[in-house]
């Protein structure tokens, strides 16, 4: 298997601009999940999908952040606009079901300057 | 009642040392206790994982104690490497019924050669 993969690796980008951050789980996985890892707050749960349905985006920080899962292949975590307040390690991650193995991406490296 | 809290915030070892990691929980109805190992420029990888019926498990040089009654749990690296330095994360759920993991706030371990 593939495992979770996610684009881009890594991204810069000037504040007020739009970032879209990409992810595809492993098949068969039927939830999906947004972490965000920075130094001061540790791994911190964003959002997490049932079946492509978003079922607790409590960890989403503001109206800023959005995140979508519109097949069973494919989800995106959307900032609009970004802040420098932004910069972290974006991971996403699937399991088969929940409370069970997490498998993580890479990860993709925000970067608002 | 869903928090994880783990300590160390860092460790150092010596090469050939024990490193102990240790978590407690509140949420009684936890029902998995699973270690994360996260490399630098990864993602946490599941490294060794238990269930409240045992109350250890070993993997290797890795092993998982765990402590119903005082709602603890730790990890022993066994002969510590340096190629062990990595961050630690714990974790938690209620398998059983489907909760998500709650993870700890992450333990950064140098072993040093």
């Amino acid at each position: 298997d593939a495992g979770v993969i996610q684009s881009p690796r890594h991204e810069v980008t000037e504040m007020g601009q739009e970032v879209t951050l990409r992810c595809k789980p492993i098949s068969g996985h039927d939830y999906l999940f947004w972490y965000r890892q920075t130094m001061m707050r540790g791994l911190e749960l964003l959002i997490y999908f049932n079946n492509n349905v978003p079922i607790d985006d409590s960890g989403m920080p503001e109206d800023r952040f959005s995140a979508k899962m519109p097949n069973a292949s494919f989800s995106t975590l959307k900032i609009q606009p970004s802040e420098p307040r932004d910069s972290a390690v974006y991971f996403c991650a699937s399991s088969r079901t929940l409370g069970n193995t997490i498998y993580f991406g890479e990860g993709s490296w925000l970067t608002v300057v | 009642q869903q928090q994880v809290k783990q300590s160390p915030q860092s460790l150092i070892v010596q090469k050939g040392g024990i490193s102990i990691i240790n978590c407690a929980y509140e949420n009684t109805a936890f029902d998995y206790f699973p270690w994360y190992q996260q490399f630098p420029g990864k993602g946490p990888a599941l490294l060794i994982a238990i269930r409240p019926d045992v109350s250890e498990k070993k993997e290797g040089r890795f092993t998982i104690s765990f402590n119903k009654s005082a709602k603890q749990f730790s990890l022993h690296i066994m002969d510590s490497q340096p190629g062990d330095s990595a961050t630690y994360f714990c974790a938690a759920s209620k398998f059983s019924s489907g909760s998500r993991l709650t993870f700890g706030e992450g333990t950064q371990l140098t072993v040093n050669p």
